[in-house]
């Protein structure tokens, strides 16, 4: 099956900085790569995904960007704020809803 | 219009004890799944359904049986509760090919 690595799995940050955070992937013939955000005590919530035809999409501060060749993403979050302060979990799958999900990355924003 | 609705929030069984985590969702979304979240693990598929009447396995099914009779509801059952099964569940839906995955709150099962 798949297999999707997480790095950091902990990064703090000032506020206004950038965040990033990477992830791999194992299985060639997936094809979405969604982002999910979660709060303390809350389900995941999709915050950006990319498909494999794309290698970049942006968001106002978000960034994901995709390299199928060396099987990695990553998301780029600019200008961080408090608020972005939460755990975010990268994901894999070759057909929408079997996601594989890296392990989780807690971001702390720093005032 | 609840999207995904999950009860209990909170559950604590002893070992050998048999439950059922409910979900429910209103938005006629024809694919359910449950995860289970565990420190450092990320989310883990359990079980999935494209449709009512249809379900099948994910990575971790062992100790979980499923059952899709509506397209609303999506029931997991653990039918003798282990120790290693204390996690947080989450259900989730999606619409379609192209669309989001929902999450539900989640529910905190603690077995002893």
């Amino acid at each position: 099956g798949e297999n999707v690595e997480q790095h950091p799995s902990t990064l703090s940050v000032q506020e206004g900085d950038s965040a990033v955070i990477k992830c791999t992937y194992s299985d060639s013939a997936s094809n979405y790569f969604p982002w999910y955000k979660q709060e303390l005590g809350k389900g995941p919530q999709l915050i950006i995904d990319i498909r494999s035809n794309v290698g970049e999409k942006k968001d106002q501060r978000i960034a994901v960007t995709l390299n199928k060749t060396a099987k990695h993403f990553s998301l780029h979050i600019t200008e961080t704020q408090p608020e972005d302060s939460a755990v975010y979990f990268c994901a894999a799958s070759k057909n929408d809803y079997k996601l594989s999900f890296g392990a989780g990355t807690t971001v702390t924003v720093r005032a | 219009n609840a999207g995904v609705t999950q009860t209990p929030k909170f559950q604590v069984l002893k070992t050998g004890q048999s439950m059922t985590l409910q979900c429910a969702q209103d938005m006629n979304h024809e694919y359910m799944s449950w995860y289970r979240q565990d420190p450092g693990m990320g989310l883990r598929l359990i079980h999935y359904s494209v449709g009512a009447g249809i379900t099948d396995q994910g990575e971790v099914p062992n100790g979980y049986n499923v059952s899709r009779s509506t397209t609303e509801d999506f029931p997991l059952r653990l039918l003798s509760a282990a120790p290693s099964q204390t996690s947080v569940y989450f259900c989730a839906t999606l619409r379609g090919r192209n669309n989001e995955q929902f999450f539900g709150p989640g529910t905190r099962l603690t077995v002893l």
